[in-house]
């Protein structure tokens, strides 16, 4: 059974600080790696995707992956009370199944 | 450009009835996605649709299935409903085809079984 893992939090973190979200997947194969922002009663939004190991950056999100530890991470700079909000880890198999974490609730502290 | 349309957004329905639930995905968009969400469980695949083809399926019991029209509208059905079914379903389109895409979720339909 594939798994993607993620501490359920809640993580909290005071604004203007660095949230730093993990996500450990166990399927060797997998192709790409998503984040996705849930708010409560929202539908997940899709925030970053990442393909090759190393960072990728757009605005306050840094994308980290690491395939041979199989991990994932998510960063948010400058963090705003708008990024309370669950995020999701979503890594496409090599079934291209793509299978989602529980999520990591994260509340920004004003 | 208009989003993922899921129709309808609330349903309440009894044991044993089945249900049908529809999504539209956005428009060029050719793979549809089912998932469904508890809190419990998270998000749980249901099964991939790309050009009328069922492409993947998660591990739901036979009950749940689904199907895709030409204008890539997907349909998903539950049959002999359980209280164990009541979940938010989320549909989630993407390009699909060659190459990684992520996927836009609609909506939701928030089912309820009584």
């Amino acid at each position: 059974q594939k798994e993607v893992e993620q501490n359920s939090g809640p993580l909290s973190v005071p604004e203007g600080a660095i949230a730093s979200l993990n996500c450990t997947y166990s399927d060797r194969g997998s192709q790409s790696f998503f984040w996705y922002r849930q708010y409560s009663g929202k539908s997940p939004e899709l925030i970053m995707s990442i393909y090759s190991n190393g960072d990728k950056e757009d605005g306050r999100f840094t994308a980290q992956l690491n395939k041979a530890s199989q991990y994932v991470s998510l960063l948010i700079r400058d963090s705003q009370p708008s990024d309370s909000a669950t995020y999701l880890c979503a890594v496409r198999g090599r079934d291209d199944k793509i299978i989602f974490g529980k999520g990591t609730r994260l509340h920004i502290l004003p | 450009k208009a989003g993922v349309t899921q129709t309808p957004r609330y349903l309440i329905k009894t044991r044993g009835q089945q249900v049908t639930l529809s999504c539209s995905p956005i428009s060029g968009h050719r793979s549809v996605s089912w998932y469904q969400q508890t809190p419990g469980q998270g998000l749980q695949f249901l099964f991939e649709y790309f050009s009328e083809t069922q492409r993947n399926k998660g591990n739901f019991p036979g009950r749940f299935s689904g199907r895709q029209f030409s204008n890539s509208r997907s349909e998903m059905n539950v049959s002999t409903l359980e209280l164990g079914d009541s979940a938010l379903y989320l549909c989630a389109s993407s390009l699909g085809g060659e190459g990684n895409y992520g996927y836009t979720f609609g909506s939701g339909t928030r089912l309820t079984v009584v």
